[in-house]
């Protein structure tokens, strides 16, 4: 069965500190990957998404995403995180059946100053 | 033109109420869908429209009641709720429902209170 695994629930990190979140998946046939990021009481907003090619891919706001095929991995990273990054994270994995997406749990990030 | 709107932001109704929420988006996309959010947890697929037509419905329960007048437009009738309904309603577009591969571009969601 399709499913998404985000190992860290809850993740804080200092102002200017770099990030990594983490993603698993599990998926029969060739992943098409998604990192979404959610703030409070907002709607989801696409970070950037794997469908083939280049194995990293770079999405808004200074994140990139590593895609390992070895690992079932696609973790997320930044740099230098700053305080307007504090949200939750999901990844996602979509399948066949009518463009369905499989969240993973989520993982909130806090930034300390 | 990348968005998709909902309305309204909040909605409060008792448990004998009939409302609806709506979502619009111009994007020319295909494929519509209804999640329901609890605070701390991922989106919860509800139904999914293709060319206007219901091609998912995740096993919801009858006083959720989608409606899909046209391709911009995706309605959600709500009759008869319970306080464990109380949620965040988010609506999302793609460019097609048939596949995997295209991303889902969300509103902001209604905020629901049943009482």
């Amino acid at each position: 069965a399709q499913s998404v695994t985000q190992p860290d629930i809850h993740i804080t990190v200092s102002e200017g500190a770099s990030l990594e979140l983490r993603c698993n998946y599990s998926y029969g046939a060739t992943p098409y990957l998604f990192w979404y990021v959610q703030s409070p009481g907002q709607g989801l907003q696409l970070l950037l998404k794997y469908f083939s090619g280049d194995t990293l891919v770079q999405g808004i706001k200074g994140f990139e995403a590593e895609f390992k095929r070895s690992q079932s991995s696609f973790n997320l990273r930044k740099p230098s995180v700053h305080w307007s990054d504090a949200a939750e994270y999901f990844c996602a994995v979509g399948v066949n059946q009518g463009g369905k997406l499989i969240f993973g749990q989520g993982t909130e990030l806090s930034v300390k100053p | 033109d990348t968005e998709v709107t909902q309305t309204p932001k909040h909605l409060v109704m008792g448990m004998t109420n009939k409302k609806s929420l709506k979502c619009e988006q111009h994007m020319g996309h295909r494929a519509m869908y209804w999640y329901k959010q609890k605070a701390k947890k991922p989106p919860e697929l509800m139904f999914v429209y293709s060319y206007e037509k219901l091609s998912i419905n995740e096993s919801v329960p009858s006083r959720f009641s989608p409606e899909c007048p046209n391709s911009s437009l995706l309605n959600l009738h709500l009759h008869a709720l319970q306080p464990e309904d109380s949620a965040l309603y988010l609506c999302a577009s793609t460019l097609d429902g048939t596949g995997r591969a295209y991303e889902q571009y969300f509103g902001p969601g209604t905020r629901l209170t049943v009482t």
